[in-house]
């Protein structure tokens, strides 16, 4: 299985300000067939479903705002905030697609400083 | 816009067989793939398995001696059976929809507590 492994744990960060997090696989999930990073991100509320924010590591969902960005190739790949706000606060994962078991991340809990 | 929707009990007895059924509202299920994905408390998600339309199946090895997803077109529904349960089976378990066989997961449903307990 490929294990996701997301750094920080926790992250503070205040109001308008970047949020960085970052998520690395065991393996390479470039597929180099077509070139596509088999990476995507979701965010979770308390008591809500995962929800799907960017998906081939960068391409962000409909309806996302722009604040959220994906970047990375292979093994390592960032999920950046750039201007937070408050409705950001949430816990957020990483997903690999590119082999069986598909598999998450530990989860990065973002809150305001 | 699809919608989602787990129903089953919420207390299953260890060693029964907990049973889900997810129904799909707004969309045929007669396209994608469609899948059960679980949440321990305080942890992330783990994928449990997925089933096509059509019926062909695909199960993360840890959980396939005891997975069965079934789908019913006719009810757009589609159903989980895991057999012989523990506490380590306690979790939300989460209904999706994945768009293609090596998926990301969108939508997901809200999600049903189920608890393992005598």
């Amino acid at each position: 299985d490929i294990v996701m492994t997301q750094s920080p744990d926790s992250l503070a960060v205040s109001l308008g300000e970047r949020a960085t997090i970052n998520c690395k696989s065991s393996q390479s999930v470039l597929y180099r067939s077509d070139n596509n990073n088999y990476l995507a991100w979701y965010q979770q509320k308390p008591g809500q479903p995962p929800k799907l924010l960017i998906y081939w590591a960068s391409t962000r969902e409909s309806g996302v705002p722009d604040r959220f960005s994906g970047s990375g190739s292979g093994t390592d790949f960032t999920l950046t905030i750039s201007s937070l706000q408050a409705e950001d606060v949430a816990v957020y994962y990483c997903q690999q697609y590119y082999s069986s078991p598909f598999t998450f991340g530990q989860g990065t809990k973002l809150e305001i400083k | 816009q699809v919608h989602l929707q787990e129903s089953g009990p919420g207390l299953v007895k260890p060693s029964e067989t907990l049973s889900l059924t997810c129904t799909v509202s707004g969309g045929s299920i007669s396209s994608f793939y469609w899948s059960w994905i679980r949440q321990p408390p305080g942890k992330g998600p783990e994928w449990i398995g997925y089933i096509y339309f059509s019926g062909s199946t695909k199960y993360n090895p840890s959980l396939r001696s005891r997975v069965t997803i079934s789908v019913d077109t006719s009810k757009n529904q589609f159903s989980l059976k895991l057999a012989s349960v523990t506490a380590a089976d306690t979790a939300v378990y989460y209904c999706a929809r994945a768009p293609r066989s090596f998926p990301w997961f969108d939508p997901w449903g809200q999600g049903t507590l189920v608890t393992v307990s005598s």
